[in-house]
């Protein structure tokens, strides 16, 4: 059974640009989540999504976002990159068949440096 | 308590030696607490979901336990190996899939 997989896994973008970031859950996972991970912080929760929903937003502005397509598979959008983007973007999901207490599975996320 | 806290930041123990950390979490909102263990380029393995205080589970050497009414979890590593050498990451979940994660404890197990 595949794990949760993103792409890509490494690229670097110029102050301005804007990147998109791909998610693919495990299959039969309808929860999809990001995260941010920078030097010195811990994980830091973007947004969460459900059957193509934005069900939780993090406290990051407005240039990034995100979307869930109708197969579960997401992506996140960071709009005008600026240096402090740079980091580690991490997707994990879930099956949501209870109301808590799932395993939340992590893909190995996607290494962005902004210049 | 207001964040999710984890104690110490970093660990270096002999192999053979058992271990252990802290996690604190605020106890109100309280659905579930997750571990992970991560290792450098890889992805967060889950290792435990926890959400009874009193709770207890175990894998192979490691064993968690869970008190919600005071708001700790501790993780238990025994006879280390150098393969167990990793960051460990504790999350809270509240009412949603959003996870509060600590900033981990790392790990070094020298041979």
């Amino acid at each position: 059974k595949a794990g949760v997989t993103q792409t890509p896994r490494y690229l670097i973008k110029t102050r301005g640009q804007q990147v998109t970031l791909s998610c693919s859950p495990i299959s039969g996972h309808r929860s999809v989540s990001w995260y941010q991970q920078t030097p010195g912080q811990g994980l830091q929760f973007l947004f969460e999504y459900f059957s193509e929903t934005q069900r939780n937003k993090g406290n990051f502005p407005g240039r990034f976002s995100g979307r869930q397509f109708s197969n579960s598979r997401s992506e996140m959008n960071v709009s005008t990159l600026e240096l402090g983007d740079s980091a580690l973007y991490l997707c994990a999901s879930s099956r949501l068949d209870s109301f808590s207490g799932n395993t939340i599975y992590f893909g190995e996320g996607s290494w962005l440096t902004v210049v | 308590i207001l964040n999710v806290e984890q104690s110490p930041q970093s660990l270096h123990v002999q192999e053979g030696d058992s271990t252990n950390f802290t996690c604190s979490f605020p106890s109100s909102n309280f659905y579930a607490l997750h571990w992970y263990r991560w290792e450098t380029a890889k992805s967060p393995e889950a290792l435990f979901v926890m959400t009874l205080n009193g709770d207890e589970k175990k894998k192979g050497r490691i064993s968690a336990t869970l008190n919600t009414k005071e708001g700790y979890s501790y993780l238990y590593i025994k006879g280390s190996q150098p393969e167990d050498s990793a960051t460990y990451l504790c999350a809270t979940q509240g009412g949603s899939e959003k996870l509060v994660f600590g900033k981990g404890t790392k790990l070094t197990v020298n041979p």
